[in-house]
């Protein structure tokens, strides 16, 4: 069965460190893979699309095929990137699977 | 554009009660999510619809839950009767038609939903 699973319920870091939010999958074919946000008192929203390969408010994830990895990653931490984050994989008609989700919290 | 309405945003019940959820999706979202998000854990689908029809309902316990989007819009979602082990909250999503692929929900805030 399709699975993300993100190892780290919690991760916390000190402003201006790098910060790394681990997330691995399991899919059989090419998978299309998306990281998600929640910020404090506001609702679950798109962060970022592998195949879009773009950078969000300083983030970049890159999908490695051979790891079976979709890795968050963003070189100096802010402490505005505090929030629940969510990895999660698309499968089947549009369903949107995701794992367990990581606090990230930034430490001023 | 206006987002995801859900209402109400906080109930709580006595088990073996009954329960419904409202949603309505953004304008034009032909596509319609409800999640289950129980404390520290990421959401999980419940149902999916496409208009008013079901793509996906392998994970809704038929035996006390059920949901409907009729004419296409609008959906509910029902809990009857509620165990402790339903309290969580009950997120709704939608998704345009241009998205195809893109993996992009809009959630709404979601109900949190307490059963003693």
């Amino acid at each position: 069965a399709q699975r993300v699973t993100q190892p780290e319920k919690l991760l916390s870091v000190f402003k201006g460190a790098p910060v790394e939010l681990k997330c691995n999958y399991s899919y059989s074919g090419s998978p299309e893979l998306f990281w998600y946000v929640q910020y404090s008192r506001q609702r679950l929203q798109l962060l970022l699309r592998h195949i879009s390969r773009e950078s969000i408010k300083g983030f970049t994830a890159d999908l490695n095929k051979g790891e079976t990895s979709f890795h968050l990653k963003k070189p100096f931490a802010q402490e505005e990137d505090s929030a629940m984050y969510y990895c999660a994989l698309i499968q089947g008609a549009q369903k949107l699977v995701f794992g367990q989700g990581t606090r990230l919290t930034i430490n001023p | 554009e206006a987002g995801v309405a859900q209402s109400p945003r906080y109930k709580i019940i006595e088990k073996r009660q009954s329960v419904a959820f409202w949603c309505n999706p953004i304008s034009g979202h032909a596509t319609l999510y409800w999640y289950q998000q129980i404390l520290g854990q990421g959401p999980k689908l419940l149902i999916q619809f496409q208009n008013n029809g079901v793509v996906d309902d392998s994970q809704l316990p038929k035996d006390r839950f059920s949901a409907e989007r009729l004419k296409g819009v609008d959906s509910t979602l029902k809990i009857q009767p509620a165990k402790l082990e339903d309290s969580a909250v009950y997120l709704c999503a939608s998704r345009s038609p241009r998205a195809s692929n893109t993996g992009e929900l809009f959630f709404g805030e979601g109900s949190r939903l307490t059963v003693l």
